[in-house]
């Protein structure tokens, strides 16, 4: 089946320094993915979509400027975090959808873990 | 913009006894798609429902769609500890994937 590999697993970074989140789809290409963001006890709230190529769309009150998207393959995107500080301490779990798998089946990530001191 | 609500919110029970969760949504769904997630884990799909009035089986787990797909429930027969986790119904909503607030299952032995 597709399996989407996310990295770091878990990262531990101090107030202002920068995250890269990496999310690579590894047996079919993604054409879309999507970043989505969850807290403690509470449900996934969709960051932002980015498709190959092209400038991510961020949902309204994300910032573009503090959480950038690249997708410059159609098998790894990247989530940074830049400046971060301790309310952006979430869990983050990317999505992809690619054009030769099942179709509206969005293939999840395992998450990965920030926490910001 | 389509509302998800699913109830209750945190359910806590017996090994062995049944439950059901349910989902509803403010406008029709498009494709409705059932979710387990563990803690520190990924989303993991279960189910989609397309038509009305659909019924889907999965072990223990059965999944209904309502006539007029606005709502859906997911009931849990003789539930066991590894049932424990975080249920979410979600729908495509402009070619993207948007989550029910969850239902929090704790299955205790």
């Amino acid at each position: 089946g597709a399996v989407v590999s996310q990295h770091p697993s878990w990262v531990i970074c101090k107030s202002g320094t920068s995250v890269k989140i990496e999310c690579r789809s590894l047996d079919f290409q993604a054409t879309t993915m999507f970043w989505y963001r969850q807290f403690p006890k509470q449900s996934l709230m969709l960051m932002a979509t980015s498709n190959e190529g092209s400038k991510a769309t961020y949902e309204q009150g994300v910032e573009k400027d503090k959480f950038l998207i690249n997708h410059a393959s159609l098998t790894l995107s990247t989530l940074t975090v830049t400046s971060a500080h301790p309310e952006d301490s979430s869990f983050y779990i990317c999505s992809a959808r690619g054009i030769r798998v099942t179709k509206n089946i969005q293939y999840f990530g395992a998450g990965t873990r920030l926490s910001v001191l | 913009t389509q509302l998800l609500e699913q109830s209750p919110q945190f359910l806590s029970i017996q090994e062995g006894e049944n439950l059901t969760v349910y989902c509803n949504s403010s406008s029709v769904f498009s494709s409705l798609q059932w979710y387990r997630q563990e803690p520190g884990e990924g989303p993991v799909l279960l189910v989609t429902v397309v038509t009305g009035g659909e019924v889907k089986k999965l072990k223990r787990l059965t999944f209904q769609f309502g006539d007029a797909r606005k709502d859906s429930s997911l009931h849990i027969t003789a539930a066991q500890p590894g049932d424990t986790g975080l249920y979410l119904c979600a729908d495509y909503q402009g070619g993207k994937l948007i989550f029910g607030q969850g239902t929090e299952l704790s299955v205790k032995p």
